[in-house]
């Protein structure tokens, strides 16, 4: 069965310092792996996925993120953070060997920068 | 707007209510998802719909009923909630659910709150 883990109820961060948002996940076969965010009173929106080649993945926002498979993580990054970045945030990962079947999301990491 | 348009945005229900939510999408999208959000809780998958047939459910209970009239609309219909069902229910939409690389396209949601 597919399973994502996101360990930090929330992540407290100052303006302009990194961040990394953590996950990890399981899956029988080889991994697709998806971050998405929730700003307040909106839906869910795509930030960036992995699907094969290079392990460092930049998405939407100057977000990226690194898939280490010996690790079987897929932790969300960005190099200096926005006050506009806090938001919920959501690893999401589907088995590419499982055809036909949904993504399965974790609990979400709730991001709060501070200026 | 994401192109995917959920209504009510908020719903207030008595237990012995019956009351529907909807779900629209106009990006020719194939398959489409309800998924439940509570706090702190991973995104729960409840229904899958491919071409407007029903491929999963989640053992969802039975005072949840969806809806899929067609590929452009979903429904869920509820009658004689619990408290405890009261969330953000999300609809997603995907191009297709075989296609394994594709993320989803997520509505605002509708917070439902159970009295």
């Amino acid at each position: 069965a597919q399973s994502v883990a996101q360990p930090e109820d929330q992540v407290n961060v100052a303006e302009g310092n990194p961040l990394t948002v953590k996950c990890t996940y399981s899956v029988s076969g080889n991994p697709y792996l998806f971050w998405y965010v929730q700003y307040p009173n909106r839906g869910l929106q795509f930030l960036l996925k992995y699907i094969t080649g290079d392990n460092l993945v930049k998405g939407s926002y100057g977000f990226e993120a690194e898939f280490n498979k010996s690790q079987t993580s897929f932790h969300l990054k960005k190099p200096s953070a926005l006050v506009s970045d806090s938001a919920l945030y959501f690893c999401a990962v589907r088995d590419y060997d499982q055809a036909g079947t949904a993504l399965i999301f974790g609990k979400g990491t709730t991001l709060s920068v501070s200026s | 707007e994401t192109g995917v348009t959920q209504t009510p945005r908020h719903l207030v229900m008595g237990m012995t209510n019956k009351k529907s939510l909807k779900c629209e999408q106009h990006l020719g999208h194939n398959a489409m998802y309800w998924y439940k959000q509570s706090a702190k809780k991973p995104l729960e998958l409840m229904f899958v719909y491919s071409l407007e047939e029903r491929v999963e459910n989640n053992s969802v209970p039975s005072r949840f009923s969806p809806e899929c009239p067609n590929s452009s609309h979903l429904f869920l219909h509820l009658h004689t909630l619990q408290p405890e069902d009261s969330a953000l229910y999300l609809c997603a939409s995907s191009q297709d659910l075989w296609d394994r690389m594709g993320g989803y396209t997520f509505g605002s949601g509708t917070r439902l709150t159970v009295v």
